[in-house]
């Protein structure tokens, strides 16, 4: 089965620096997602995008994040100044178009640990 | 009140048993339900989408209750690798998913 990945699965930062997560999504997807899970909770929607630009953002996606898709293949989140209370598993997920959009594939996700 | 509502758990089950479990949403206009499986530390993946008339896929079946706004899950003849965390999403009438914080089950041989 086709598979979204993630790189890289943990990343270890100082706070204040800047990180940048990278996902390659299923090659005939053109909804992308990103989530994040804080350790115990549930999982929490940030942002989807769709046709180069971003269609949807929660409230927790403010200015000090951006998502990017810099080229045919991969789709970026950038967390700029990161802070202690950004720590958690943050996953790419990507679907089909249509109405069986349903269904979400998620990466295996990248552990951020902000110290 | 919580927009999608999950009974924390943990459900401990002793193998071969049926284990069912509830989610209750808050928007009545919600247009699809869905239960996910997560394992520890791992992503979330669709278990089974949940249809106006119920449906199965082999062991597990799921209901959908829209005058009581709930969904459920019922796990029949359960096994070890059944040990997950079940979560419960909604799509709203905004088309956003909006998930539950998911009931932990844990079947004990």
């Amino acid at each position: 089965e086709p598979e979204v990945t993630q790189t890289p699965s943990h990343q270890v930062t100082q706070m204040g620096q800047e990180v940048i997560l990278r996902c390659v999504p299923i090659s005939n997807h053109l909804y992308f997602y990103w989530y994040r899970q804080i350790l115990g909770q549930k999982v929490e929607f940030l942002v989807s995008f769709y046709n180069n630009e971003i269609s949807e953002k929660s409230e927790i996606f403010d200015d000090q994040f951006s998502v990017e898709r810099p080229d045919g293949s991969n789709f970026t989140l950038k967390i700029r100044s990161t802070k202690l209370e950004d720590s958690a598993m943050y996953f790419c997920a990507s679907s089909e178009p249509g109405p069986i959009n349903e269904k979400l594939f998620f990466g295996s996700g990248t552990q951020l640990s902000v110290l | 009140r919580k927009e999608v509502e999950q009974d924390p758990g943990p459900f401990n089950v002793p193998e071969g048993a049926t284990v069912a479990f509830n989610c209750t949403y808050s928007n009545s206009a919600s247009q699809s339900f869905f239960w996910y499986r997560q394992d520890c530390r791992k992503e979330p993946k669709l278990l089974m989408s949940v249809y106006s008339s119920g449906n199965e896929d082999g062991r597990f079946t799921a209901q959908l209750n829209r005058a009581s706004q709930y969904i459920s899950l019922l796990i029949r003849d359960s096994k070890l690798s059944d040990s997950a965390t079940y979560l419960c999403v909604v799509r709203d009438s905004n088309y956003q998913l909006i998930w539950g914080a998911g009931t932990k089950l844990i079947i004990k041989p």
